[in-house]
């Protein structure tokens, strides 16, 4: 049964960066796509955006557009998330997750899909403190 | 984008009532849908997916419903163990936009 280790917390100064990490284990980790998700204190899910390794391109959420990156080693079977620019807004607990994938060719271009989550990590704790 | 809303943000009700939270999404999505359940300090755990197909391992008390822009999830005798926060989340195209969440604890 797959599983997602994370990397260990972060405590970041505002205006930095951080990179969390994703080991998949126990299972194939190139056809299925890898979600980032986070959950600040007390609050909801958001979803931050997700590869699928296979094809090696990102989709991100509109909110984090200009300000994540995400990618995956499919060797290693790790997959990462990098925030710049951080606020303390950006204090949180990141997940990564994975989900399924899937892909169709309409007139000649190559569309990826991504599906619900069924396997999660056990988030990271990223906290921007001065 | 697709914007998911759910109601009510949050019920108590008695062990063995029959509960149901509301997802609403504001465009169709077919049934592209899932159910998720994180209870206080764990991590979400995937309930239901195609709007209505439970996950292995899941209880049978919990149903999901619904196509289009209005689904449901029911919790058919509520437990203790089920006290926890519901989101329902979008997956028919990118952004997987998650609902606000419902949460749900024990009068």
């Amino acid at each position: 049964q797959v599983q997602l280790v994370q990397s260990g917390a972060e405590v970041k100064k505002p205006g930095s960066s951080v990179k969390v990490s994703c080991k998949a284990s126990g299972g194939t980790f190139s056809n299925y796509a890898i979600n980032w998700v986070r959950q600040a204190p007390g609050q909801g899910l958001e979803w931050m955006g997700g590869i699928i390794p296979l094809f090696g391109s990102a989709n991100y959420a509109q909110n984090f557009q200009d300000r994540v990156t995400i990618t995956a080693d499919r060797s290693m079977s790790t997959g990462f998330m990098e925030l710049s620019s951080l606020t303390s807004e950006d204090t949180a607990v990141y997940y990564c997750a994975r989900g399924g994938s899937s892909s169709s060719v309409i007139r000649g271009v190559t569309h990826y899909y991504f599906s619900f989550i069924d396997v999660w990590g056990k988030g990271t704790t990223v906290t921007v403190s001065s | 984008d697709i914007q998911m809303t759910q109601s009510p943000s949050s019920l108590s009700a008695s062990v063995g009532d029959r509960v149901t939270i509301t997802c609403r999404a504001s465009q169709g999505i077919n049934n592209y849908l899932a159910w998720y359940q994180q209870k206080p300090g764990k991590v979400p755990n995937l309930l239901i997916y195609a709007a209505s197909t439970l996950q292995s391992g899941v209880p049978s008390r919990f149903s999901g419903s619904g196509s289009g822009t209005d689904f449901t999830l029911t919790i058919s005798g509520l437990q203790p163990e089920d006290v926890a926060t519901y989101y329902c989340q979008k997956y028919d195209i990118v952004p997987l936009t998650f609902g606000p969440g419902t949460k749900v604890d024990i009068k």
